[in-house]
This record gives structure tokens, sequence and C-alpha cells, in this order.
């Protein structure tokens, strides 16, 4: 079935970067958008942003502008998110989400698992 | 950009129906089509319940239906289980490529 398997837990100090992936299957990568989704501990969902797995374009929301990442690898069909500056507010359950075939703003249909990113001196 | 306003909990009692609702503006969840829920269990990843305000994705059941009324968008359970005890989240396309959740309600089956 449709699956997305994202990397394992990452603990990080403030200032360093991660890179979370997203690994997809049984579908064809290029033909849905890829949306990334946080929540930090106890709190609500946040959207990150989209990637266009097919052209490589990306859309981030304002809160993101400037510190995230967002590529794709199409021969593995591996999405990527990366966050830079990391503080410790940006502690939280990372999740890869499959958008919309036609519009990047159709419902999340399928998430991933979720990657816990720790961020701590 | 805000949230969308959801309560932060409702409760009711197995066999009962209850409703959450999703407020937004006349730029989010009352322009756009593009509305949808989603039900999370503790420690696990959401999952979609309803899209496009009104539409139920195969495998989840019909006691689940979405509703919206100008710049409120609402959620329907009907019959409760307890397996409904979860979070649930409204989620709108706000335009200028922009996504908004609501901050969640926590429902309580008695």
């Amino acid at each position: 079935q449709v699956q997305l398997v994202q990397s394992g837990a990452e603990v990080k100090k403030p200032g360093a970067s991660v890179k979370v992936s997203c690994k997809t299957s049984e579908y064809t990568f290029t033909d849905y958008y890829m949306h990334w989704v946080r929540q930090a501990p106890g709190q609500g969902l946040e959207w990150m942003g989209w990637i266009n797995p097919n052209s490589g374009g990306t859309k981030f929301a304002q809160n993101f502008q400037g510190w995230v990442t967002m590529t794709r690898d199409t021969s593995i069909s591996t999405a990527y998110m990366e966050l830079s500056r990391l503080r410790s507010d940006d502690t939280a359950m990372y999740y890869c989400a499959r958008g919309g075939f036609s519009s990047p703003y159709d419902a999340f249909d399928i998430w991933g698992q979720g990657t816990m990113v720790t961020v701590s001196s | 950009q805000s949230v969308l306003t959801q309560p932060a909990s409702v409760s009711g009692s197995p066999g009962q129906s209850i409703t959450i609702s999703c407020t937004g503006t006349s730029s989010d969840v009352g322009s756009y089509n593009f509305v949808s829920w989603y039900q999370q269990h503790p420690g696990k990843a959401p999952k979609l319940m309803i899209y496009e305000v009104t539409k139920r994705p195969s495998g989840v059941s019909n006691r689940f239906s979405g509703s919206r009324s100008g710049n409120t968008a609402s959620l329907t359970i009907s019959g409760l289980q307890a397996e409904d005890e979860a979070d649930y989240y409204c989620c709108s396309y706000a335009g200028s490529s922009t996504v908004l959740f609501g901050g969640g309600t926590k429902l309580t089956v008695l």
C-alpha cells in the first residue's frame, strides 16, 4: 500500500541544522505534492510548506521562509526537509504528508510516521 | 496568520452525536473548498477523515460527516464510539499559498 517512511529521531544542539527524509512507495512520487507539518509536544499541527516533486518548486509558510529547505531525489522517490539555525522551540515531531495530484492544496491523504527532532544543549 | 478557531474540548456519550466547529474568515474557510479534517490518536500520525468540506475518503466510517456555513466548517460524528476519542484538527487553504490548521479539539467519549 501507499507508504511514507521517515528517518529516525534526531537530537541536535541549538544553532545546528537537521535534515529529515521521507521515502515513498507504491505510487508515482512525481505525481503528488509533498507537504511538511510539525507538532510541538502537546501542541497542535503547524503547516511548514510543500514541494512539487516533479519540478522541485517549493512554497513555505511565512514563519519558515529563509530557514527551511525542501528538496527531493526522484531516483529514490524521497523527499527531504532541512531546518537550519535550530532553537529549542523547534523541538517537535515533523511529519511529511502527501498532498494533491492536481493542486498542492488538496487534503493530506497519507502521512509519514513522524520524526522527532529534539533541540537541546 | 492566525490558526482557525476550534473548541478546546467536546464530549459525548456512546451513541450520541457531537459537532466540532472550525471558524475562520472569508479569506480561508469561507472562500475555498479545500477544507479538511484530521483525527489524531495519542502518539500516532494524523488521519484524513473529511476532505473538500464534505467528502469522506474510502474506508472512513459514514458516521463522520462535514459541512460548512459561511466562515465556519463543522465535523459531525454520529453514533459515538469509544474509538472516536482522539484529537481532531480542521485545515483550510487560506490563499497566497498558505495553509492553516485549527488549534485542535480533544474529543472525550464519556
